[in-house]
């Protein structure tokens, strides 16, 4: 069964704690992203990664880290710098190509305690 | 950048009637267009696509429509059904070869009475 996992589906942080969410794809494909969504405001770009061991910032990267050891794996670490942590975080991924489709996975809802 | 403007944030029609969502984006160098459903809780799914060389695409009861000249495209879904009522996005991607840089609008509430 292809596609993208997220998990947890939903996580808790303590004041001044890091977060680990987990993005796993076994679609084979290059490039993986992490949104952030709140209401009202669509889909906000974190960071993304064209290959292995490289990633690139988006447009709110403070307060996150990522890293890309395995095509098929990307976590994103919320770290305590991110004063507003509550959010629904999507991990995406997509093919090589000129305009291939990006996936999303089911989300993780990350709240604070 | 890219911004992609989005209309109507909430939408409301009766079962079986049409909805229309459309959208506007700034860069003429965008190439492609999906368009994504979110249920509540879950992750978008795409349900369909246009590229910038095709002015429409129909798949069942959902159409998207392309005017490259006014930057604007929109989703037309006919019949609608309760199971329609959902988020959408429309988004734009501009890019080449391996970077696509995605720009999404903000989204619109479908409901769908019965």
């Amino acid at each position: 069964d292809g596609g993208i996992t997220q998990s947890p589906k939903y996580l808790f942080r303590k004041e001044g704690q890091n977060v680990t969410l987990s993005c796993e794809q076994n679609l084979n494909h290059d490039a993986m992203y992490w949104y952030r969504q709140d209401p009202g405001q669509g889909l906000r770009l974190i960071y993304y990664s064209q290959i292995v061991n490289d990633f690139q910032k988006g447009d709110i990267a403070e307060g996150y880290s990522v890293s890309r050891e395995k095509k098929e794996s990307f976590p994103l670490t919320v770290t305590s710098a991110q004063k507003n942590p509550t959010a629904f975080y999507l991990c995406a991924s997509r093919g090589a190509g000129l305009g291939e489709t990006q996936y999303f996975g089911p989300g993780t809802r990350l709240l604070v305690l | 950048g890219e911004n992609v403007e989005q209309h109507p944030s909430t939408l409301s029609v009766q079962e079986g009637d049409s909805a229309v969502i459309k959208c506007t984006y700034s860069d003429s160098a965008s190439n492609y267009f999906p368009w994504y459903k979110q249920e509540l809780g879950k992750g978008p799914q795409l349900i369909i696509d246009i590229r910038s060389n095709v002015g429409e695409k129909k798949d069942q009861r959902i159409a998207v429509t392309l005017n490259k000249t006014a930057k604007h495209f929109s989703l037309h879904i006919t019949e609608t059904q309760p199971e329609d009522s959902a988020v959408y996005f429309c988004a734009a991607s501009t890019g080449s070869g391996g970077y696509q840089k995605v720009t999404f609008g903000i989204g619109t509430k479908l409901q769908v009475i019965p």
